[in-house]
């Protein structure tokens, strides 16, 4: 069964950094695309970044330049890394696997339950 | 402001059909395949069409989708009121080198 787990969210004040991490089982992450979307409180859908299983990256514009991608295949997680955060970026991050039905650009197939990010 | 441009909200009586367009641009839905989410409330999104038009499978077969040119749109028939909920348009966009959503639809089943 494919799952996600989000962990890593929390509490942090503007200008700060937080490491996100995204558990996946059923699935490797070495083999797919996964990737990040948030949603602001009240808001609607904004994706983040994705990570190819090529290792080629993607990310969206409002946070390009401030966030960081990656993975570790021995422990099947992928990992997102802000830095400099602020007030606009208090959200629900939740990861997803993408293309896992036929290989396509934004077809989210599976998403995590979501971890919250406060920057106050 | 989303690149992909939703209708905020649709509201239709239950039994009945709806659609919800999404318009973008020849560097998004116009070039690129379009796929369709249903967030129901306090949940995370839900895959509901795949490949422009194709219906996962455990999704109802009342959910249907369609694109022309750069526009696309997804239809609901035989609305019950546990559709209720915010539909998301996504497609890839050349130009931005990036996923793009639409800004949501609500629906209310009156």
């Amino acid at each position: 069964e494919v799952q996600l787990v989000e962990t890593g969210g929390g509490l942090i004040q503007s200008g700060g950094s937080l490491r996100l991490s995204c558990a996946a089982s059923g699935f490797l992450v070495s083999n797919t695309y996964v990737s990040w979307v948030r949603q602001a409180p009240g808001k609607g859908l904004e994706f983040v970044s994705s990570l190819h299983s090529g290792g080629a990256t993607s990310y969206g514009g409002s946070l390009k330049g401030r966030i960081t991608i990656s993975r570790d295949n021995s422990k099947n997680t992928v990992y997102l890394q802000m830095t400099n955060l602020g007030v606009d970026d208090t959200a629900v991050y939740y990861c997803a696997r993408e293309g896992g039905l036929t290989g396509s650009f934004g077809e989210f197939d599976f998403w995590g339950q979501g971890t919250v990010v406060t920057v106050s | 402001q989303s690149v992909l441009t939703q209708p905020p909200s649709v509201s239709a009586a239950p039994r009945q059909r709806v659609t919800i367009s999404c318009s973008g641009t020849n560097s998004n839905i116009g070039d690129n395949l379009v796929n369709w989410y249903q967030q129901l409330p306090g949940e995370a999104p839900k895959l509901l069409i795949y490949y422009d038009d194709q219906v996962p499978s455990g999704v109802s077969d009342r959910f249907s989708a369609s694109k022309s040119g750069t526009s696309a749109s997804l239809a609901i028939s035989g609305l019950q009121s546990d559709d209720e909920a915010t539909y998301y348009c996504a497609s890839w966009d050349d130009s931005l080198n990036a996923i793009l959503f639409g800004g949501g639809t609500k629906l209310t089943v009156l």
